[in-house]
């Protein structure tokens, strides 16, 4: 079966560092996607990883490991307009996507 | 570029009622597109993918028969909620698949909001 697990709800404080983890289990694998999502809006592309480690982007750095079906997504100084949620979303062969369940962020001043 | 839109934006109708979502893919071709539902502070759930000229492929526990798809040119296609309950009522979300070796391969539309009173 499929199963791709985040945390519900996080919160960080503006200016800091927030990790936020994705665990999944799929019967296939192409591809690891993060995306951004405001309430009411689309999902936004932010990452894509399909080979294990870290890409770098910016402020924001997702990371990959295969072999444990893990892989989160890294938000540097946070600033408040980083306030939504976070989808981590598994690529099946051939090109079907399946999302966890998101990550709400709440950053504070 | 890569830019999908979807018509209506929102929509209120009475139970019983039929639905047309349509999903556009502004400035290239998309030979798949993909529909999604998502409720309140939920995540996105797939419910079908949609293949030009040819029969939409459903995900587990979505009945075709009332959710309708089509996708009879390679811009366009369209979602129909057929006898619409308070249920269906959900926010919908098109997404369109770009051909080729890029890595954001899939692209979202802005959404339509279903209200069924």
């Amino acid at each position: 079966g499929q199963n791709i697990d985040q945390p519900t709800e996080m919160t960080a404080t503006e200016g800091a560092i927030v990790q936020i983890n994705c665990t999944y289990q799929t019967s296939g694998f192409n591809g690891l996607f993060w995306y951004q999502q405001h309430a009411g809006e689309a999902p936004t592309f932010l990452s894509y990883n399909v080979l294990d480690g870290l890409e770098e982007k910016g402020r924001f750095s997702s990371f990959l490991s295969r072999s444990k079906g893990y892989s989160y997504l890294l938000l540097k100084e946070l600033q408040m307009k980083d306030s939504a949620s976070y989808l981590c979303a598994v690529r099946e062969p051939p090109n079907k996507l399946i999302f966890g369940t998101g990550t709400l962020l709440a950053v504070q001043p | 570029g890569a830019v999908v839109s979807q018509h209506p934006s929102r929509v209120i109708c009475k139970s019983g009622t039929s639905v047309k979502i349509e999903c556009r893919s502004l400035d290239f071709q998309a030979t798949t597109m993909f529909w999604y539902r998502q409720f309140p502070k939920k995540s996105l759930m797939l419910m079908a993918t949609s293949n030009e000229g040819s029969k939409a492929t459903y995900e587990q526990g979505v009945e075709k028969d009332k959710f309708l798809i089509n996708h009879a040119s390679l811009t366009l296609s369209t979602l129909t909620v057929t006898s619409a309950h308070p249920e269906d009522s959900s926010f919908y979300i098109c997404s369109a698949r770009v051909d080729g070796p890029r890595q954001e391969t899939q692209y979202f539309g802005p959404g339509t909001r279903l209200l069924v009173l």
